[in-house]
């Protein structure tokens, strides 16, 4: 079945070192997204890339930075997580942009030491 | 400035009841409107969504939501729930335009379901 995998689902970390979530999908879509998630908050956009085009929210940290060398991988790496950024991390696919469907992979749960 | 609310945080409902979980929203042209659904540890499932025309929408699972213009409302329903419905419940708009392209998430309705 056509879906996004995230790996690893759960991976922790020390307070300072760097550390690279992956997301990679099967259903060929032209959009990939990067989502935080807090304990008891809502998801909230990191950046999205558009085909090889970055999209950085304005509220995105520095620390936050993505890669996307094709179309069906994408990468979150922290730079120097703190104990702030545990959280579950999701990424998501969409077909073009606009008010296409997102479909979301499982999540990682990042745990900061 | 766009933004999604969802009252209640927590609703517990007895399995065959009906539900009906609240979402307002703050968005200035047409939204185009989300429910999606995360069970825990899980990323989440898009339940049903509304763009334009008919302003009740059939999503998956039983479940239905109807878009009120004049409340700036985007209830979702359920007539009888099931134990497997419990879950969190995200309300969301998406804003598109240019290089924008997010949904905006209401902070969730956690669902539990009473035996």
């Amino acid at each position: 079945d056509a879906m996004v995998i995230q790996n690893p689902r759960y991976q922790v970390t020390q307070f300072g070192k760097p550390v690279t979530l992956s997301c990679s999908q099967t259903l060929n879509h032209n959009v990939m997204y990067w989502y935080q998630q807090k304990s008891s908050q809502a998801p909230k956009l990191l950046f999205h890339y558009y085909d090889k085009d970055f999209n950085n929210e304005a509220d995105t940290p520095d620390n936050f930075q993505s890669r996307r060398p094709n179309t069906s991988f994408c990468f979150l790496d922290i730079r120097s997580p703190g104990l702030g950024d545990a959280a579950m991390y999701l990424c998501a696919t969409s077909r073009d942009g606009g008010n296409n469907e997102q479909f979301f992979g499982p999540g990682t749960r990042l745990t900061v030491l | 400035a766009q933004s999604v609310t969802q009252p209640d945080i927590h609703i517990t409902v007895s399995e065959g009841a009906s539900l009906e979980l609240r979402c307002n929203y703050s968005y200035g042209a047409t939204p185009y409107l989300f429910w999606y659904v995360q069970s825990p540890g899980q990323g989440l499932q898009l339940l049903l969504k509304y763009f334009s025309g008919d302003t009740l929408v059939q999503g998956i699972k039983g479940f239905e939501a109807e878009f009120k213009r004049s409340q700036s409302s985007f209830n979702l329903r359920k007539p009888s729930v099931h134990w497997s419905d419990a879950a969190e419940y995200f309300c969301a708009v998406g804003l598109y335009g240019g290089a924008t392209n997010k949904l905006i998430f209401g902070t969730g309705t956690l669902l539990a379901v009473q035996p």
